[in-house]
């Protein structure tokens, strides 16, 4: 199954943009076309579901999630960026994916606004 | 609208078992796939076990497996979380959610394993 990498952190301004990226572990390149999941949770809360993110970019959006919030992908990396950066975007945002007999959720990124 | 709620969880010694539940509305709950998730104390989210959408076909994470069991009931639209052997390492927040991907949550439960 594989694994997926984040970076622990990032920070950007309010206003500002961000680019959170998610890696699919190397070495087997059926990993570059597996969905993932993009998840956020806020501090003191259950987790919220983002968008489903396929290989090639297109991703589906949760109910009520702003337009603010787009997917992309290259390669074996998937990426959550999120414009015009809010307070209450402050969160830990988690990458997931899944397979036959397996789900996994990548280390989290926390991201500092 | 779709709605997870939870019950069960609380405080119980190493050893010991616990049930969670989870009551489903809003969908059509016997098409789709169910799923526990946890999170330790400071930790990130750690997925626990799957079901399919009929109960035929179970999976466990290797941390769980042979002392949880993970199981469903289409007429009652509730999904269940037994957990026995309970160890200390297994205090958490217990979440479930919907489908492959998570694309909804409940609420969470804390189980707390303490001596």
């Amino acid at each position: 199954q594989p694994v997926l990498t984040q970076s622990p952190s990032a920070s950007a301004a309010l206003g500002a943009s961000v680019k959170i990226t998610c890696t699919l572990s190397s070495g087997h390149s059926s990993y570059s076309t597996f969905v993932i999941a993009w998840h956020q949770q806020q501090p003191e809360k259950g987790p919220r579901y983002l968008m489903k993110l396929n290989s090639d970019g297109s991703h589906v959006k949760g109910d009520g999630i702003p337009d603010r919030f787009s997917g992309s992908s290259s390669g074996s990396e998937r990426y959550l960026t999120i414009s015009d950066l809010q307070s209450e975007d402050e969160a830990v945002y988690y990458c997931q994916t899944w397979g036959t007999g397996f789900r996994v959720f990548g280390g989290g990124t926390k991201l500092t606004v | 609208e779709v709605q997870l709620m939870q019950s069960g969880g609380g405080e119980v010694r190493p050893g010991g078992s616990l049930r969670l539940s989870c009551e489903a509305s809003g969908f059509k709950f016997d098409d789709y796939g169910m799923n526990w998730v946890r999170q330790g104390p400071g930790k990130g989210l750690e997925w626990v076990a799957s079901i399919s959408w009929n109960g035929a076909k179970t999976d466990y994470a290797d941390s769980v497996r042979g002392r949880f069991t993970i199981s469903r009931d289409n007429a009652r639209n509730s999904l269940f979380l037994q957990m026995d052997a309970l160890r200390v390492e297994d205090t958490a927040f217990y979440y479930c959610a919907k489908d492959s991907d998570f694309d909804s949550w409940g609420p969470g439960t804390l189980v707390t394993v303490s001596s």
